[in-house]
């Protein structure tokens, strides 16, 4: 079975400062992706990034980057220039070869004026 | 937009009762899930189907059932209502393959009273 994990649950920054968020998974899939998804106030849930496990560079959505870490099963997310449309709460998560995807239970992000 | 649809946005009813959830996937999308997010809660996997077919069951209860039609828009039936079942009801779709990315609907609040 695999796992995803968000150990802090609740960050709380500044705008325009920096946060990175932790995920660490285990799986026993050789090929899987990982991604981002963050839910605003609003609920809705949103894509903020992706990464494929068989590449080595980490992937870039404008002020969002993740730090890839395969033998460490470790995928962060840092999010720069922080804005006030950033609060939200953000969910790491694993699809295996099945398309079965297994979220981590969230990180709050507060951003503060 | 996301592409999915889920009706109806918000569902009020009484314990006992039964209610039927309907999601539309985005076009050309094969996969549907359905997830559960109670409040302050992430989000458990309740079941998915893979064009028509079941593919993988989650923490769905015995009270609940879903189904994917022929023109692969999916509905959650939940019976036997308890207060506990109130949560927002996520339909995502996927076309399918692993490095698909999920697509989530706005969801269906439901409130059991």
């Amino acid at each position: 079975a695999q796992t995803v994990t968000q150990s802090q649950p609740e960050m709380s920054v500044q705008e325009a400062e920096t946060v990175t968020l932790s995920c660490t998974y285990d799986t026993s899939e050789s090929n899987y992706y990982l991604f981002w998804y963050k839910q605003p106030p609003s609920r809705q849930m949103i894509l903020v990034i992706r990464q494929e496990a068989y590449k080595q560079q980490n992937a870039t959505e404008n002020r969002f980057s993740v730090n890839f870490q395969k033998a460490a099963k470790s995928f962060s997310l840092k999010i720069s220039d922080s804005q006030l449309g950033d609060t939200a709460m953000y969910f790491c998560a694993l699809v295996d070869s099945w398309g079965k995807f297994q979220f981590g239970a969230g990180t709050q992000v507060v951003v503060t004026p | 937009d996301s592409g999915v649809t889920q009706t109806p946005k918000h569902l009020i009813t009484a314990t006992g009762q039964r209610v039927t959830l309907r999601c539309s996937p985005r076009s050309g999308d094969l996969s549907v899930y359905w997830y559960q997010q109670s409040l302050d809660q992430g989000l458990q996997f309740l079941i998915q189907y893979y064009n028509g077919e079941e593919r993988a069951k989650g923490n769905i209860l015995e009270r609940f059932s879903a189904q994917q039609f022929p023109d692969l828009h999916s509905e959650l039936n939940l019976s036997s209502l308890e207060l506990g079942d109130s949560a927002l009801y996520f339909c995502a779709s996927s076309a399918g393959e692993e490095e698909e990315k999920l697509f989530f609907g706005s969801g269906t609040q439901l409130s059991v009273l």
